[in-house]
Parts: structure tokens; C-alpha cells; sequence
């Protein structure tokens, strides 16, 4: 079955950018989406397919796709960024996430 | 602007069957969308079960799919989850979404309902 890989955890200052990457094999040839996801919270989309953001998404959430690997970026990181993300593909007539990232402001 | 909202009881026995439902609001069911399920066990990551298109056209995870039903309602605008035979490993937070309708390939949920937490548990 498809994976997609993250890391665990990712630190960033606030201010700075953050990038999160997600790995899977072709990934390029496939469509991602990134949810953000706080503590108690529903998960939110952020991005879609690649390098979309849904309307009232500040423009600080990019979103790229390559080769095997997949980023989300966030610039100008604030404290309210801190939450999880999960990357997302469609493979052989499924969804399929990656594990998730923390991201943590500090 | 849609909104879901799931129902149904908090506590499943092992063995028995799982029933939850998704009240969609800010949309009719019959719209371009795919209505659908996923879950999320506590502290863990998100698990897709599958969703349905208001023809009755479903998707469903293959390790999930010889345990669930999906199913819609037009006359009350909802969709239903049924997953049977369950054990404590489909103890989670079971959230409802919609995607909007258009190449499979290129899926995304756009609208969560805020999550129900259903535990298995004698």
C-alpha cells in the first residue's frame, strides 16, 4: 500500500518560515492536499491539490510538489500556526495521509 | 457554507455494530459533493474510511471495506456510517466531510464536522 512520510516534529521560530515536507514515491504524479489540525479541533484544509489555498486562508500557506517529496510553507510563521499537519494523496483508489507534524512556534 | 454535524452513541460493545450519522447543513445532498468519513483514533493520526456520491456511488478504504456501509438520505439530507464486527482498535474520534465532486485523483475534504469520539469498550 501507498505511504506518505513525514517528520514527526518541526521548530520554528515565529516570524520565520517553516517547511514541512511529505514522501512518497511519484508523488510529484499525484495531487496533494495539507490539513492543519488543533489541539481539540477539527482538521482544516490549508492547501489542495499542490499549491491551492481555499478562500480564507492567509496567504502565508504555500504549497509545493516534486519528485518524491511534497512541502508546505509557512512564512512569517506565527504562534496561532502551531498545530499538527497532515498531508494527503489519492493512490489506487484511496486516501492516503501521512503520519502527521507537529509543528511547534518557539 | 456546509456544515456537519455527527450523531450517534459514544459507546460501541466489541462484536456489535457501529452507527453514526452526518446532518448536512448549508447544502443540499444532492449537490456536486461527496459526503464521507474519517477517523481518528486518540493521539493518533487520520484514517479515510470512504465516501458516497448522493447516486449511491461509493469509495471505501480496502482495509476498512468488508465492514462498512455508507449511506445517504435525501429525504433528510444526511449520510450514515454503519462499521460492523468492531473491536477496541476502532476506538476514535469519527469525523464526517465532504469533498466536492470531480477526478477522485485530485481529493480533498473542504467541510469537518466537529467529530464525535465513539469507544469500544464491554
Amino acid at each position: 500500500s501507498y505511504e506518505l512520510t513525514q517528520p514527526p516534529s518541526v521548530s520554528v521560530s515565529p516570524g520565520q518560515t517553516a517547511s514541512i515536507t511529505c514522501s512518497g514515491d511519484e508523488l510529484g504524479d499525484k495531487y496533494v492536499s495539507w490539513y492543519q489540525q488543533k489541539p481539540g479541533q477539527s482538521p482544516v484544509l490549508v492547501i489542495y491539490e499542490d499549491s491551492k489555498r481555499p478562500s480564507g486562508i492567509p496567504e502565508r500557506f504555500s504549497g509545493s510538489n516534486s519528485g518524491n517529496t511534497a512541502t508546505l510553507t509557512i512564512s512569517g510563521t506565527q504562534a496561532m500556526d502551531e498545530a499538527d499537519y497532515y498531508c494527503q494523496a489519492w493512490d489506487s483508489s484511496t486516501v492516503v495521509f501521512g503520519g502527521g507534524t507537529k509543528l511547534t512556534v518557539l | 457554507q456546509v456544515q456537519l454535524q455527527e450523531s450517534g452513541p459514544g459507546l460501541v460493545k466489541p462484536s456489535e455494530t457501529l452507527s453514526l450519522t452526518c446532518a448536512v447543513s448549508g447544502s443540499f445532498i444532492s449537490s456536486s459533493y461527496y459526503w464521507g468519513w474519517i477517523r481518528q483514533p486518540p493521539g493518533k493520526g487520520l484514517e479515510w474510511i470512504g465516501d458516497i456520491y448522493h447516486s449511491g456511488n461509493t469509495y471505501y478504504n480496502p482495509s476498512l471495506k468488508s465492514r462498512v456501509t455508507i449511506s445517504v438520505d435525501t429525504s433528510k439530507n444526511q449520510f450514515s456510517l454503519k462499521l460492523s464486527s468492531v473491536t477496541v482498535a476502532d476506538t476514535a474520534v469519527y469525523y464526517c466531510a465532504s469533498r466536492p465532486d470531480g477526478y477522485t485523483n485530485r481529493w480533498y475534504a473542504d467541510y469537518w464536522g466537529q467529530g464525535t469520539l465513539v469507544t469500544v469498550s464491554s
